[in-house]
């Protein structure tokens, strides 16, 4: 069975700030993916970004990275230079976006 | 393409009623997930389909839930009767290929409040 764990239920950060966001997993296969997604107030599931088990680069989309230590089994998403805009809901998923973490609130300040 | 379309959008129905939400996924994607997203539970899978065919349904909270994919262009999941504690937002999501790269689009959701 796949599990995915964040422990962050809620985070302020100020604007302009870099966040991270912690993502733990378990899972026997040996073949994965690993995926973040952003969830606005208006209730919408937006991709942000994809890393592959046998990726040896770490995935980055713009201002969004991710720092995926297999070894530990971690994915954590790295925002930087965070704006109002970035908060959210964000959820870490495993395997085909199939198992979904409990998520993690951001709050942007100005 | 229009995304993944569910209806309907909301949904209030008393308790001991039949509810369907209805989903269309995006044309030529091979699977299709229905989640329930609950501030409690957080985002579940309920069950998910291959090429119509239903791949895992242990999600399924109990028998008076029901999925149907009749095609690949239209998948149900129904509800009878239901409960107060079915009251949830419903996604329906898809995606081409299920090799575990495989990136959802969710459709809007249906938010159902059950009386």
């Amino acid at each position: 069975a796949q599990k995915i764990t964040q422990t962050q239920p809620g985070m302020f950060v100020q604007e302009k700030e870099a966040v991270t966001l912690d993502c733990t997993y378990d899972t026997s296969d040996q073949s994965y993916g690993l995926f973040w997604y952003k969830q606005p107030s208006s209730g919408e599931m937006i991709f942000l970004i994809y890393q592959g088990s046998y990726d040896e680069q770490n995935a980055t989309e713009g201002r969004y990275s991710l720092n995926f230590q297999k070894a530990r089994k971690s994915a954590n998403l790295v925002i930087s230079a965070s704006q109002l805009g970035d908060s959210a809901m964000y959820f870490c998923a495993i395997g085909g976006g199939i198992i979904f973490g409990k998520g993690t609130r951001l709050h942007i300040l100005p | 393409d229009a995304g993944v379309i569910q209806s309907p959008r909301h949904e209030v129905t008393e308790m001991g009623q039949e509810v369907t939400l209805r989903c269309k996924p995006i044309s030529g994607h091979d699977y299709l997930f229905w989640y329930r997203q609950t501030m409690m539970r957080g985002l579940e899978l309920l069950i998910y389909f291959n090429n119509n065919v239903p791949i895992d349904d242990s999600g399924m909270p109990e028998d008076r839930f029901s999925a149907k994919m009749p095609n690949a262009s239209f998948s149900t999941l129904k509800i009878q009767p239901s409960e107060p504690r079915d009251s949830a937002v419903y996604f329906c999501a898809s995606s081409l290929g299920g090799s575990g790269a495989n990136v959802l689009t969710f459709g809007a959701g249906s938010r159902l409040t059950v009386l």
